[in-house]
């Protein structure tokens, strides 16, 4: 059965520091990875990886993949209070999204 | 703003009642997915319909149907409501043609309250 599994659950930190939130994965047919960050309401889409050990980077959040470990993180770095959120992973398997639990990123003035 | 609308926001109900969730994808998009958010809980995802032919399932009761119609536009039905239905339901729908999935765009969700 294909499965997502990401952690920690839920971290808590103090501004300015740098966060990294793991997703594993064990699917039959992996296409793509997807990092989403979910604040009040609906996901945001934040980074779609496919090709391993290429990293995607957009301001203070990043992200790779490693297809040889079956995992991608996702950095944060000088963190805002406005970053908390749930952030969730998602692996597209034989055209379906498998979704983690998310990890709930608390960030603390 | 995702682009994805959905109606109604909120929708308090008692159980057993019946009730209609629907939403409008973007502009072009032909996919619509349907997903679960019970508190505290990750995306639990329900349906996806492509084109208005049902594309994939996953753990959707068979209380619950969903179509989708030549306008694009989907809806949810929930029936004979239970406690447990309590959830966000969101609906995202995808920017490819082709039947697959990469990036989604959600909408802000529909949260139904059975009482």
């Amino acid at each position: 059965e294909d499965k997502v599994v990401q952690s920690p659950l839920s971290l808590v930190v103090h501004e300015g520091d740098t966060v990294t939130l793991n997703c594993s994965y064990e699917v039959t047919n992996f296409r793509s990875l997807l990092w989403y960050k979910q604040e009040k309401k609906a996901p945001t889409f934040l980074f779609m990886l496919t090709s391993s050990g290429i990293e995607k980077k957009s301001g203070r959040l990043s992200s790779i993949l490693d297809k040889k470990e079956l995992s991608s993180i996702l950095n944060i770095t000088a963190t805002q209070t406005g970053d908390s959120a749930i952030y969730l992973c998602a692996v597209d398997s034989n055209y379906q999204l498998i979704w983690g639990a998310g990890t709930k990123l608390i960030i603390k003035p | 703003d995702s682009g994805v609308t959905q109606t109604p926001k909120h929708l308090i109900t008692a159980t057993g009642q019946r009730v209609t969730l629907r939403c409008s994808p973007r502009s072009g998009d032909l996919s619509v997915y349907w997903y679960q958010q019970s508190l505290d809980q990750g995306l639990q995802f329900l349906i996806q319909y492509y084109n208005g032919e049902e594309r994939a399932k996953g753990n959707i009761l068979e209380r619950f149907s969903a179509q989708q119609f030549p306008d694009l536009h989907s809806e949810l039905n929930l029936s004979s409501l239970e406690l447990g239905d309590s959830a966000l339901y969101f609906c995202a729908s995808s920017a490819r043609t082709a039947p697959n999935t990469g990036e989604l765009f959600f909408g802000e969700g529909s949260r139904l309250t059975v009482l």
